[in-house]
């Protein structure tokens, strides 16, 4: 199993529209989460921190479900500007402390 | 946050030859990274770049080939050496900061460069 999966996409969705993506981790050790948003051609930029009772910005909702491993993103009321890469990131415990990456969930937002 | 200065933004090099990336960060940073994205994949860590020391390499990256300068807090250099095909990739430095709003860490990215081996 990886260490961070994620579904790549596409999540192809029409303007206005409520998406959710998840995103699963095997070291149940691990403490700090995040999501950060990539752009084409560009450097990934922190979108939120995702807290252990959840945590919302504006039209993000991120949730942390520690039973099940996993975190989840809300984008509610979707904008043409939130086509992007979403990246998950989870630090990993043991050894070194370190954060991974997942692959990242690709969004389009359709006019 | 930091604002992290990396250059070149892209560059097509021939293989066998060597590239040094630079990365400046306005402000001083205890950590300082080196990773590699793939196309189409995520970002995979090659190092963390320590000041005054060796830099400490994850498995599969070696210093012979990826060797790291940082000879402060301000600024690093990671050389991709002896350059292949297979080294084409997007390089990034990133830094981690504490946030003021949250008191978490966080990483701040430069804008990467843009490796092509021909």
């Amino acid at each position: 199993r990886k260490e961070v999966e994620q579904d790549p996409g596409p999540f192809n969705v029409p303007e206005g529209a409520t998406v959710a993506f998840n995103c699963t981790y095997s070291n149940s050790a691990s403490q700090s989460f995040f999501w950060y948003r990539q752009d084409c051609r560009k450097e990934p930029k922190l979108l939120m921190s995702v807290y252990s009772s959840g945590n919302e910005d504006g039209r993000f909702t991120a949730q942390l479900n520690r039973a099940s491993q996993y975190i989840s993103l809300l984008i509610r009321d979707s904008k043409l500007s939130d086509s992007a890469t979403y990246l998950c990131v989870v630090n990993i415990v043991g050894g070194t402390y370190k954060y991974i990456f997942g692959t990242g969930t690709r969004l389009k937002v359709l006019a | 946050s930091a604002v992290i200065s990396q250059k070149p933004s892209r560059d097509i090099c021939q293989r066998g030859t060597s590239l040094t990336i630079q990365c400046q960060v306005d402000s001083q940073v205890t950590m300082m990274f080196w990773y590699r994205q793939q196309p189409g994949q995520s970002l995979t860590l090659i190092a963390t770049a320590n000041q005054g020391s060796e830099a400490t390499y994850e498995s599969g990256f070696v210093i012979d080939k990826f060797p790291i300068s940082r000879p402060n807090l301000t600024f690093s250099t990671l050389t991709v050496s002896n350059m292949s095909p297979e080294d084409s990739s997007i390089y990034l430095c990133s830094v981690e900061e504490i946030s003021p709003r949250t008191q978490g860490e966080v990483y701040t990215f430069g804008s990467g460069t843009r490796l092509t081996v021909v």
